[in-house]
């Protein structure tokens, strides 16, 4: 079965510090992962996405994660923090591509600050 | 940019109430699912469903929910006789469109914004 690990239910950085979001997967086969952003009143939003096509994904807003299987880790990352990435994060991981059940992780609270 | 829209954005029951809660997926969207999240845990899959019949459930989705799509747009989840523990953000999200050429493309689940469900 798989699960997710988000290491740290909150983050705080500062505008235009360096954003680092862990995630850490377990899986019996290869895996596809999600990254998944929502905003304060607002639905679940795709970032980015690996489906083995590439291990570094570039997602939306600047974001990217690279998917490194030796260390089953999917973390998020941003160079420079603005005010509007504070938001709740939620990285995903599902055994199969397309239209299955995920399995999220508990989210890290991002704060940015001025 | 279609989205999925759920209502009501928070819904108050007392506990042993039915309560409905309404999610209209993506128009041309194929499957729909129901996720949960209780405050300060994971958000959690309930039930997946396509061809107007359940296509996944998970062990939470027990004898007290059920789930419908009784017309061409709205995709609701009933929960009969609701517990204290049911108190969560309830989200709906849907995926996959038809190609061209009738197959299915697999494709990201879009979710709604979540109907917050308080049993007191």
């Amino acid at each position: 079965a798989q699960s997710v690990t988000q290491l740290g239910s909150h983050v705080s950085v500062s505008e235009g510090a360096l954003v680092l979001l862990r995630c850490n997967y377990s899986s019996s086969v290869p895996p596809y992962l999600f990254w998944y952003v929502q905003y304060p009143n607002q639905g679940l939003q795709l970032l980015l996405k690996y489906t083995s096509a590439a291990t570094l994904v570039k997602g939306i807003n600047g974001f990217e994660a690279e998917f490194k299987k030796s260390e089953t880790s999917f973390h998020l990352t941003k160079p420079s923090a603005h005010m509007s990435d504070a938001a709740e994060y939620f990285c995903a991981v599902s055994d199969e591509w397309g239209n299955t059940p995920l399995v999220f992780g508990k989210g890290t609270r991002l704060s940015v600050i001025a | 940019e279609p989205e999925v829209t759920q209502t009501p954005s928070h819904q108050v029951t007392q506990m042993g109430q039915e309560v409905i809660l309404r999610c209209v997926p993506i128009s041309n969207h194929l499957y729909f699912y129901w996720y949960r999240q209780i405050l300060g845990q994971k958000v959690e899959f309930l039930v997946s469903f396509y061809n107007n019949e359940i296509s996944e459930k998970s062990e939470i989705f027990d004898d007290q929910f059920s789930v419908e799509r009784p017309d061409g747009s709205n995709f609701t989840l009933k929960i009969r006789s609701t517990k204290l523990e049911d108190s969560a953000m309830y989200f709906c999200a849907s995926s996959g469109v038809l190609s061209g050429g009738a197959d299915t493309i697999t494709d990201t689940q879009y979710f709604g914004p979540g109907t917050r469900l308080t049993v007191l």
